[in-house]
């Protein structure tokens, strides 16, 4: 079955702690981003990933740093959290992006906590 | 700046009605637009594409148009049923081609 996961659903810790949110593909998919989600801001593309080894800041990338060492991993990782990033945090993948796109596909998503 | 306007937050209509939703941007133009549908707490599923040079797009009770005179996109779902209730959004592809821009969404409500 075609599938974006990520890991965890849902964490709650505190400020300061670094933490790891990891999001992956079975779908062999070059394109990999990653949203956060907030009520009345809707949908905030933090970083995206155009392939392995390329990646580059959404709009709203403070704070966060990614990889893409593999085709299928993307993970969001969180040096030193603070309770603004207290978010729905989302995966999503695509076969390409631009104007030859595919639909993208996203992950169920992980509900973040900082106290 | 690239910007996206879904008009309404919420949207009530009664079952067998026809739901029509907005989508505007403004300063550029997009190659195409998605229109996604999330439910509470879940992610994101895509329901229809659109392309710049297709003024309109059907899929089952599912009609997408685009009008790039008016930097509108219109969402219609005709025979509205209560599982129809959920948020939906608008995604036009930015001006560099590197993301979707997710419109804030509209929330639809279809009562019996």
């Amino acid at each position: 079955e075609a599938q974006v996961t990520q890991n965890p659903r849902y964490l709650i810790t505190v400020t300061g702690k670094k933490l790891t949110v990891t999001c992956s593909q079975n779908m062999n998919h070059e394109y990999m981003s990653w949203y956060r989600q907030d009520p009345g801001l809707g949908l905030r593309q933090i970083y995206y990933s155009m392939n392995v080894e390329v990646t580059d800041k959404g709009d709203v990338p403070e704070g966060y740093k990614v990889s893409r060492k593999e085709k299928r991993n993307f993970p969001l990782i969180l040096e030193s959290p603070s309770p603004n990033q207290t978010s729905l945090y989302f995966c999503a993948s695509s076969a390409t992006l631009g104007v030859f796109t595919d639909t993208q596909y996203f992950g169920p998503g992980t509900r973040l906590t900082v106290l | 700046s690239q910007k996206i306007e879904q008009n309404s937050e919420a949207l009530n209509i009664q079952e067998g009605k026809t739901a029509t939703l907005t989508c505007n941007y403004t300063n550029y133009s997009p190659a195409y637009l998605q229109w996604y549908r999330q439910d509470p707490g879940r992610g994101p599923v895509f329901l229809l594409l659109i392309r710049e040079n297709e003024k309109e797009k059907r899929k089952e009770r599912l009609k997408v148009t685009f009008d790039t005179t008016l930097k509108q996109s219109l969402f219609h779902i005709t025979a509205s049923q209560p599982a129809d209730s959920a948020t939906y959004l608008c995604a036009p592809l930015n001006q560099a081609g590197t993301a979707l821009i997710f419109g804030k969404g509209t929330t639809l409500s279809v009562s019996s």
